[in-house]
């Protein structure tokens, strides 16, 4: 089975320009999350959906952050605009609820650079 | 809220002997604590979990122990292998999915 996938897997761009990650869960997986991780901070969850639908979104840092979900095989998350200090390893995972522990699949990350 | 602590933050072993990384958590309400393997350049793996009705659980090579008086668990892995060498993270549930993570413990196994 395809695990998460995750584009682009690297980023560079100018501070002030507006970057979109793209995520494609599991398929059937019915929970999505995007996390974000720094040196400093570590592995953050910045925001979740179930079914679609955002559930907890604490995590997301500021405006500048949104996310959507528009369907059960599709998720954004975009930056606008972008700061240096946006500059981590932001990755997406997903699962399935009444699984086996909550187990969460993470993709293999966006690595975005913001100069 | 929850804190999880996660010690040492690096850890160098002999191929063969074992590695013991350890975490601590705050809330006494967390009940599921899953250890995650981060390769370089790649996401974090589920390599096992233990939920608090249990106090240990192995996996080959790999077990984990709580110990939910204390508030604390650990990774234990057996006659490492260089294909260890990783950052293991510990995280703490309370039944939901806003895991909180450790800091990292980067596992260095020297051939």
């Amino acid at each position: 089975d395809a695990g998460v996938i995750q584009s682009p897997r690297h980023e560079v761009t100018e501070m002030g320009q507006e970057v979109t990650l793209r995520c494609k869960p599991i398929s059937g997986h019915d929970y999505l999350f995007w996390y974000r991780q720094t040196m400093m901070r570590g592995l953050e969850l910045l925001i979740y959906f179930n079914n679609n639908v955002p559930i907890d979104d604490s995590g997301m840092p500021e405006d500048r952050f949104s996310a959507k979900m528009p369907n059960a095989s599709f998720s954004t998350l975009k930056i606008q605009p972008s700061e240096p200090r946006d500059s981590a390893v932001y990755f997406c995972a997903s699962s399935l609820a009444g699984n086996s522990g909550n187990t969460i699949y993470f993709g293999e990350g966006s690595w975005l650079t913001v100069v | 809220g929850e804190n999880v602590e996660q010690h040492p933050s690096t850890l160098s072993v002999q191929e063969g002997d074992s590695a013991v990384i350890k975490c601590t958590y705050s809330d006494s309400a967390s009940n599921y604590f899953p250890w995650y393997k981060q390769e370089l350049g790649k996401g974090p793996q589920l390599i096992i979990d233990i939920r608090s009705n249990v106090g240990e659980k192995k996996d080959q090579r790999i077990a984990v122990t709580l110990n939910k008086t204390a508030k604390h668990f650990s990774l234990h892995i057996t006659e490492t292998q260089p294909e260890d060498s990783a950052v293991y993270f510990c995280a703490a549930s309370k039944g939901t999915y806003k895991y909180i993570f450790g800091t990292g413990t980067r596992l260095k196994v020297l051939a």
